[in-house]
């Protein structure tokens, strides 16, 4: 069964400084993964998404993921912290080993940006 | 459009009742999912509909959970009776394509059993 693991539940930083939030997963089929964001009292939006094709991936808000197949790693970073970007982070595997298709979450990283 | 709406945003019971969650998925969203993140853990699948059909209803805990998809638009999530266990947050998520698509999310409806 496919898996997520996310390395850290508390990550701090100072506003302007660089953010890594690091994922790891396990999968027997190319997986698609994705990074899921949930402010306090909000659903969880969609930051980026990773589905096969550049391993460079691109989202909203200045984030972005890069997917390192031998490292089974989708580490989310930004170059430059902002106080918006409090909030929790969950790295998602989709899952369709058993011929269904459920999302898998991560434990989430809770991020706390200083001033 | 509208995004995915859930309905209460929270309930409060006590063990023993029943409680019954709505969510309106993104009219042409055929796939539904529901959630469930239980105070400090992680967030747990808990099924998935294909129009009104349940693909996949694994993550279920036990007998006193009932999801229904009638006609394959919104869907309901019934708990009864009630315990002290089932307390947290559900979420509802649906989704044009499986597997690869993006998962839109309801706000959430935050179950307290008192």
């Amino acid at each position: 069964a496919q898996s997520v693991t996310q390395l850290d539940s508390h990550v701090s930083v100072s506003e302007g400084t660089p953010v890594l939030l690091r994922c790891n997963y396990s999968s027997s089929y190319s997986p698609s993964l994705f990074w899921y964001v949930q402010h306090p009292n909000k659903g969880l939006q969609l930051l980026l998404k990773y589905t096969s094709a550049a391993t460079l991936v691109k989202g909203i808000n200045g984030f972005e993921a890069e997917f390192k197949k031998s490292e089974t790693s989708f580490h989310l970073t930004k170059p430059s912290a902002h106080m918006s970007d409090a909030a929790e982070y969950f790295c998602v595997v989709s899952d369709q080993t058993s011929g269904t298709y459920k999302y898998i979450f991560g434990t989430g990283t809770r991020l706390k940006v200083l001033a | 459009e509208a995004g995915v709406t859930q309905f209460p945003s929270h309930s409060v019971i006590e063990k023993g009742q029943t409680v019954t969650l709505r969510c309106d998925p993104i009219s042409g969203h055929d796939n539904l999912y529901w959630y469930r993140r239980v105070m400090g853990k992680e967030i747990k699948f808990l099924l998935h509909f294909v129009k009104e059909s349940k693909q996949d209803e694994s993550g279920m805990p036990n007998n006193r959970f009932l999801a229904e998809r009638t006609g394959g638009t919104y869907s309901t999530l019934k708990v009864q009776p009630a315990e002290l266990e089932d307390s947290g947050v559900y979420f509802c998520a649906s989704s044009r394509n499986r597997g690869t698509g993006e998962l839109f999310f309801g706000e959430g409806s935050r179950l307290t059993v008192l």
